[in-house]
């Protein structure tokens, strides 16, 4: 079964300093998407990036890089010089492949980053 | 703009009185999901469906309804509310791949039983 685990439940940080959100996943699949969603105060969830398990490239985009390491079965995402407008709630999700059947996310418990002024 | 709207954004009702909340998308999305997240669960599927008329059970189902008789709308009933399922729920759409593209998600409703 799938299952994704988020282990750091809440993060306190300083404004510029760099935080990284630990992801880890099982899946028995072989082919299967990793996400992440930030959910700000307002509530909604927005898309920070897909990621399959074929592709181990690192990525970064912005401030935002994202470490996908199969060996270890994690997908951690880094906020460099974080900045208060970065608050939120952070999902990391998995999907197994297009498979029928296969339309489900599985969420990790979320981690929720502070960064204080 | 493509988006998920659902709606109310905030309700409150009494144990056992009936409500729906709507959920429509206007990407032309095959796959539709139901998702509620509670303090240190995560989301949890409720429902899901592949196409119009095709409707099937996610992890946590119980006390839920739905159905889909148009491809842009996909409305969530509950029959009889209950306390425990208070909650903040997210309707969700994705192309015909599936989730292996993400969902789109809606603004969340939060819901209060009392």
């Amino acid at each position: 079964a799938q299952k994704v685990t988020q282990a750091q439940t809440e993060i306190s940080v300083v404004e510029k300093e760099d935080v990284t959100l630990d992801c880890v996943y099982e899946t028995r699949d072989t082919t299967y998407y990793l996400f992440w969603y930030k959910q700000p105060p307002s509530g909604e969830l927005v898309f920070l990036i897909r990621r399959n398990s074929f592709d181990e490239q690192n990525e970064i985009s912005g401030r935002y890089s994202w470490n996908f390491q199969k060996s270890t079965s994690s997908f951690n995402f880094t906020i460099t010089a974080s900045q208060v407008v970065d608050s939120a709630v952070y999902f990391c999700a998995l999907s197994e492949g297009e498979r029928q059947g296969a339309q489900k996310l599985v969420f990790g418990q979320g981690t929720r980053l502070t960064i204080n002024p | 703009e493509a988006q998920v709207t659902q709606n109310p954004r905030y309700l409150i009702t009494v144990t056992g009185k009936k409500l729906t909340v709507t959920c429509s998308q206007n990407m032309n999305h095959e796959y539709m999901s139901w998702y509620r997240q509670d303090p240190g669960l995560g989301l949890r599927q409720i429902y899901y469906s592949m196409n119009v008329e095709v409707t099937d059970k996610g992890d946590v189902p119980e006390g839920y309804k739905v159905s889909r008789k148009e491809k842009r709308n996909f409305p969530l009933i509950l029959e009889s509310p209950s306390p425990n399922q208070t909650s903040l729920y997210f309707c969700a759409s994705s192309p015909r791949q599936g989730a292996s593209y993400g969902y789109t998600f809606g603004s969340g409703t939060r819901l209060t039983v009392v």
